[in-house]
């Protein structure tokens, strides 16, 4: 089973608020992930790592930021939230090598609404 | 440009078969997965493909066509469990950071 964990699951807050979304996996991958989701749309790829001091954007443009500081966090923080972050926010991690084949593991996700 | 399509909903019946499509434009195509997810909850890996054919894995089957960008996911004996959306996702390149995922196809199964 997979062991990644997000939190908070729900967030209602209010506009200009500093944001830290948590993640973090048990499984030692190398791989980290962070996805957008509005309901019943895909998911948009906002940032991703492949490990300590590694961190990209994704396709979808966002206002967010990521470290990786240690292998098993992922922390994305949104400086001043406004409402059209308001989303759900999924963290996934995969293991490197096996040519490229190796499924992503989800969290949870975490619901924000901006108020 | 990068594009993925499935059924947005299908409706089938306890115990039937359902096969959901899905047909993919994409450069550098290097697998395609099929993932679960429940609402309100994560999405779970089901399978992958990245050789045409029929990988079967229980009740589950995908099968996969490169040269058509298209694959199909077969679920047989359907339980009501198996209502939730069905994401496809197509992998760019190497290094499997760039997938691409499909709006999904939301499944209900009826008694």
């Amino acid at each position: 089973e997979a062991d990644i964990y997000q939190t908070p699951r729900y967030l209602v807050i209010g506009t200009g608020k500093k944001i830290t979304l948590e993640c973090s996996q048990t499984m030692g991958h190398d791989k980290m992930y962070w996805y957008q989701q509005d309901p019943g749309m895909e998911l948009h790829l906002i940032h991703y790592s492949y490990g300590v001091n590694s961190t990209e954007k994704g396709d979808l443009s966002s206002e967010s930021t990521v470290s990786r500081i240690r292998t098993e966090h992922f922390p994305l923080t949104l400086e001043s939230a406004r409402p059209s972050h308001t989303s759900q926010y999924l963290c996934a991690s995969s293991e490197s090598g096996g040519g490229g084949n190796q499924p992503q593991h989800f969290g949870d996700g975490t619901r924000l609404s901006i108020l | 440009g990068q594009n993925i399509d499935q059924p947005t909903e299908m409706t089938a019946t306890e115990g039937a078969i359902v096969q959901i499509n899905c047909t993919y434009q994409t450069s550098g195509f290097n697998g395609l997965f099929w993932y679960q997810q429940h609402a309100g909850e994560a999405p779970t890996f089901l399978s992958y493909n990245v050789l045409d054919g029929l990988e079967e894995k229980g009740r589950f089957s995908s099968f996969l066509s490169r040269s058509k960008g298209y694959s199909y996911l077969l679920l047989k004996e359907l339980q009501m469990k198996d209502s939730a959306s069905y994401l496809c996702a197509v992998r760019r390149g190497t290094g499997g950071f760039k997938t691409i995922f499909g709006a999904g196809t939301r499944l209900f199964v009826k008694a």
